[in-house]
């Protein structure tokens, strides 16, 4: 089955620096790559996301860019800024329903004033 | 984008027990999803919640353990049976429409 990895488990960034979250994953049947962001207490909340036709997509300050032909895909965050801080999750997902969705284990990102 | 409140959001029971953790989306949706999620970890797929017929568990997840029920298409419950503190965890419900949404979570803690 898919196996998603994800790199650093922890990252600190000064306030107004770039972060960079990269992600691999092991089934070339994905297709669907998004990222979700979750504060303490709270649910993960999406917040970009890409599909394998694609090979980057930018929202403001977040782009995710993908290169399938190696199996890899990374959240991109510039100007960072405290409230970023958050634990982040890839995941790789293959078919229509959300089968075989799988999570990476995550980031801790802090963003230091 | 999609709603999806949870109740309770937390919850201390004693071993033995059992909670039934509701799951309602603010708009129909096809499919709904519980996850778990212990302390400082990633998201575990327990089950796919289908409407109409009996839940798809993932392996090393158990009917008899969690049952799920979905009666329609906005509300689902999870019920985890019997519990142990080893079930002490955050469940999430999850929906998909065009993209995954996920619920607040309810936290358990089984003493």
């Amino acid at each position: 089955g898919e196996n998603v990895e994800q790199h650093p488990s922890t990252l600190s960034v000064q306030e107004g620096d770039s972060a960079v979250i990269k992600c691999t994953y092991s089934d070339s049947a994905s297709n669907y790559f998004p990222w979700y962001k979750q504060e303490l207490g709270k649910g993960p909340q999406l917040i970009i996301d890409i599909r394998s036709n694609v090979g980057e997509k930018k929202d403001q300050r977040i782009a995710v860019t993908l290169n399938k032909t190696a199996k890899h895909f990374s959240l991109h965050i510039t100007e960072t800024q405290p409230e970023d801080s958050a634990v982040y999750f890839c995941a790789a997902s293959s078919g229509n329903y959300g089968q075989n969705f799988v999570f990476g284990p995550g980031t801790r990102l802090s963003v230091l004033p | 984008s999609a709603v999806i409140s949870q109740k309770p959001s937390r919850d201390i029971c004693q071993r033995g027990t059992s909670l039934t953790i509701q799951c309602q989306v603010d708009s129909q949706v096809t499919m709904m999803f519980w996850y778990r999620q212990q302390p400082g970890q990633s998201l575990t797929l327990i089950a796919t919640a289908n409407q109409g017929s009996e839940a798809t568990y993932e392996s090393g997840f158990v009917i008899d353990k969690f049952p799920i029920s979905r009666p329609n298409l906005t509300f689902s419950t999870l019920t985890v049976s019997n519990m142990s503190p080893e079930d002490s965890s955050i469940y999430l419900c999850s929906a998909r429409r065009n993209e995954q949404f996920f619920g607040p979570g309810t936290r358990l803690t089984v003493l």
